[in-house]
């Protein structure tokens, strides 16, 4: 069956824009997570959603990123006024719930702010 | 608060040669401990998991792990390393923040290199 798609696969913008990331999960998986992976480095969270509500949002590093997740499937990740440090690549991934449950991730978006 | 170490950054071994990843941990209750996979242009695979029971878990791609408690360690092993498994491998703990989300720490990766 289909996996965790991401759009777009390659994301370049200019210091200051607006970007926007798409997630589309596997379908029925009612969690859904955010991540972040810097070069060289391990994925961080971000956000983590089960069904339609951000349940935790502790792993947002300022105002400046927001995610929606309006019908409960497909979430988008909002960065405003990027900044060069917010260049990394942004891995969604979903599971058919949280605990004991595998999450399965996409291919991720490579950011790069410039 | 939890974190993962991979005290190696870069691993280079024979195919054929057996391979041990290393992966300590820092978490104050029970673990949840995973292995995953990194392919170039991939996303990241599941490999294997420890939830609780025997400690020695089975995974895919004839990989293991062994979970010691006193020793903070989740070490992947392979018998016998096939040039496929040329990747970055990340070990990760999975904690809940209270909100029921079971987000995952990472390490920083282990890279691994095979020589034919």
């Amino acid at each position: 069956g289909a996996g965790v798609s991401q759009t777009p696969s390659n994301k370049v913008t200019e210091k200051g824009k607006y970007v926007e990331l798409r997630c589309d999960p596997i379908s029925g998986h009612t969690a859904l997570y955010w991540y972040r992976q810097s070069l060289g480095q391990g994925p961080e969270f971000l956000i983590y959603f089960q069904g339609t509500g951000a349940a935790d949002d502790s792993g947002l590093p300022n105002d400046r990123f927001f995610a929606v997740r309006p019908e409960g499937s497909v979430s988008t990740l909002k960065i405003q006024r990027t900044e060069r440090g917010d260049s990394a690549v942004y891995l969604c991934a979903s599971s058919l719930d949280t605990f004991g449950y595998e999450q399965y991730f996409g291919p991720g978006t490579r950011l790069t702010v410039t | 608060a939890q974190s993962v170490t991979q005290p190696d950054i870069h691993i280079t071994v024979s195919e054929g040669a057996s391979l041990e990843l290393r992966c300590n941990y820092s978490y104050g209750a029970t673990p949840y401990l995973f292995w995953y996979v990194q392919s170039p242009g991939q996303g990241l695979q599941l490999l294997l998991k420890y939830f609780s029971g025997d400690t020695l878990v089975q995974g895919i791609k004839g990989f293991e792990a062994e979970f010691k408690r006193s020793q903070s360690s989740f070490n992947l092993r392979k018998p016998s390393v096939h040039w496929s498994d040329a990747a970055e491998y990340f070990c990760a703990v999975a904690s809940d923040s209270g909100a029921g989300s079971y987000q995952l720490t990472f390490g920083k990766g282990t890279k691994l290199s095979v020589i034919p």
